[in-house]
């Protein structure tokens, strides 16, 4: 079935330090959402790319759709302690389910 | 924002026994609802896909006859693990979908923890 891939597993970032994680598919994607799940807690729905070269901006955080809609990328200008936590990207496939990247976990040291 | 709640958000049960976890959408109506379970550190694999007043379309390996789904209105599911073994302790996170959005977004309910002893 449709698999979706994230580099790096593991991320360990100075605070102030930038953070990117990436995500990649096989095959075409139909569209790909971002979460974020805080240690001990739930994810939490940050965005949703759709568009081929799509980019979404949201503060410090920047969303990239790639041109073949194979790819996907978060990247974290300036972390800081709040972003701490485990950055899913997943895909909606219509009518039926997501299906969720395995994660990048960051830790931002103060 | 859309608020969805879990219930219990802990439970402890004995091998053998059955626990039911239900899930509400609080100010939204949810046509379809999603069972997860995540093990410490991985990330979320779905169990099932729940649409009210439908049956549940269950994930391959997933026991339809152990994880019992009901969907019984827009606000309610529930997941019952039956004869819960060790193997079934885990973090069971249920999302819904906003009937009335554009059924992109999932909203997660806090989740619960099941600890089977």
């Amino acid at each position: 079935g449709q698999q979706v891939m994230q580099i790096p597993q593991y991320q360990h970032v100075q605070e102030g330090e930038d953070f990117t994680t990436y995500c990649n598919s096989s095959t075409t994607l139909s569209n790909i959402q971002w979460y974020k799940q805080r240690p001990g807690g739930h994810p939490v729905f940050l965005i949703q790319l759709v568009k081929s070269g799509e980019v979404k901006k949201q503060k410090r955080l920047t969303f990239q759709f790639g041109e073949a809609k194979k790819n996907s990328s978060l990247h974290i200008t300036a972390t800081q302690t709040t972003d701490v936590g485990t950055y899913f990207c997943a895909e909606y496939n219509y009518g039926q389910n997501f299906v969720f990247g395995p994660g990048t976990r960051l830790s931002v040291l103060p | 924002g859309a608020v969805v709640s879990q219930h219990p958000s802990w439970v402890i049960c004995k091998s053998g026994t059955s626990v039911k976890i239900e899930c509400r959408s609080l100010d939204f109506q949810a046509t379809t609802m999603f069972w997860y379970r995540q093990f410490p550190k991985q990330s979320l694999m779905l169990m099932a896909t729940s649409n009210e007043g439908s049956k549940a379309t269950y994930e391959q390996g997933v026991e339809k006859d152990k994880f019992l789904i009901n969907h019984a209105s827009l606000t309610l599911s529930t997941l019952t693990v039956t004869s819960a073994h060790p193997e079934d302790s885990s973090f069971y996170i249920c999302s819904a979908r906003d009937r009335s959005g554009s059924g992109y977004e999932q909203y997660f309910g806090p989740g619960t923890r099941l600890t089977v002893t």
